[in-house]
């Protein structure tokens, strides 16, 4: 079935360096997608959305690339800080399709 | 203003037995959302709740239920426990309405149950 995946289970970055994680999905219908983060014993929280209309969204330290053509989605974060050790999600939602599909997780590792 | 909050944060059963789950949206939001997220796993969707009523259901067993309450907090029930039911269950809430998936979930921190 459609699902959404990443390519790296686990990224380790030194402090102060930036941080590229990727993922894939393969709902060529999908137009909308989000990335969380998950902190150890807490829940997903928001980071940053993109609607299919946009090729890049860029909030505080974060920046998200939306690449159609190859349906690739990445979360770029710049000056990566110990604080942001967590485990993060791609999910995705196409019009019609009454749910979000989340993928497997990254889990990102700071080096300090 | 108060986040989702869930309820019991730990919950530990015997198969067979029966778990009830709660969760209270973010004051505003009618749109409630079930997720099962097992060790080391990525969220699993098992119902959508909107104004009172299931809008869609993931695949899981019938045993597996919920419902949602006119003050849009929600109970989400599994009957006869398995072992593998074992995991975090987490509640998210949006602003609801047909375009809810559109709109931003919340997360709760989550209910770990655990089968024995």
């Amino acid at each position: 079935g459609e699902s959404v995946g990443l390519h790296l289970p686990t990224l380790s970055v030194q402090e102060g360096d930036n941080s590229i994680i990727n993922c894939a999905y393969s709902n060529s219908a999908s137009d909308y997608f989000i990335w969380y983060k998950q902190e150890s014993g807490k829940g997903p929280q928001f980071i940053i959305d993109i609607r299919s209309n946009m090729d890049k969204r860029q909030g505080q330290r974060v920046t998200v690339l939306l690449n159609k053509t190859v349906k690739h989605l990445s979360l770029q974060i710049a000056a990566t800080q110990p604080g942001d050790s967590a485990v993060y999600f791609c999910a995705e939602n196409a019009e019609g399709y009454q749910k979000v599909t989340f993928g497997t997780g990254t889990k990102l590792q700071v080096i300090p | 203003e108060a986040g989702v909050t869930q309820s019991p944060t730990h919950l530990i059963k015997t198969r067979g037995q029966q778990a009830t789950l709660r969760c209270s949206p973010i004051s505003g939001h009618t749109s409630v959302y079930w997720y099962q997220q097992a060790l080391g796993l990525g969220l699993q969707f098992l119902l959508w709740y909107d104004e009172g009523e299931e809008r869609n259901r993931g695949n899981f067993p019938p045993r597996f239920s919920g419902r949602q309450f006119p003050n849009y907090s929600s109970e989400l029930n599994v009957n006869a426990l398995e072992l593998e039911d074992s995991a975090l269950y987490l509640c998210a809430s949006a602003r609801g309405g047909r375009a809810s998936t559109k709109n931003i979930q919340y997360f709760g921190a989550g209910t770990r149950l655990s089968v024995l």
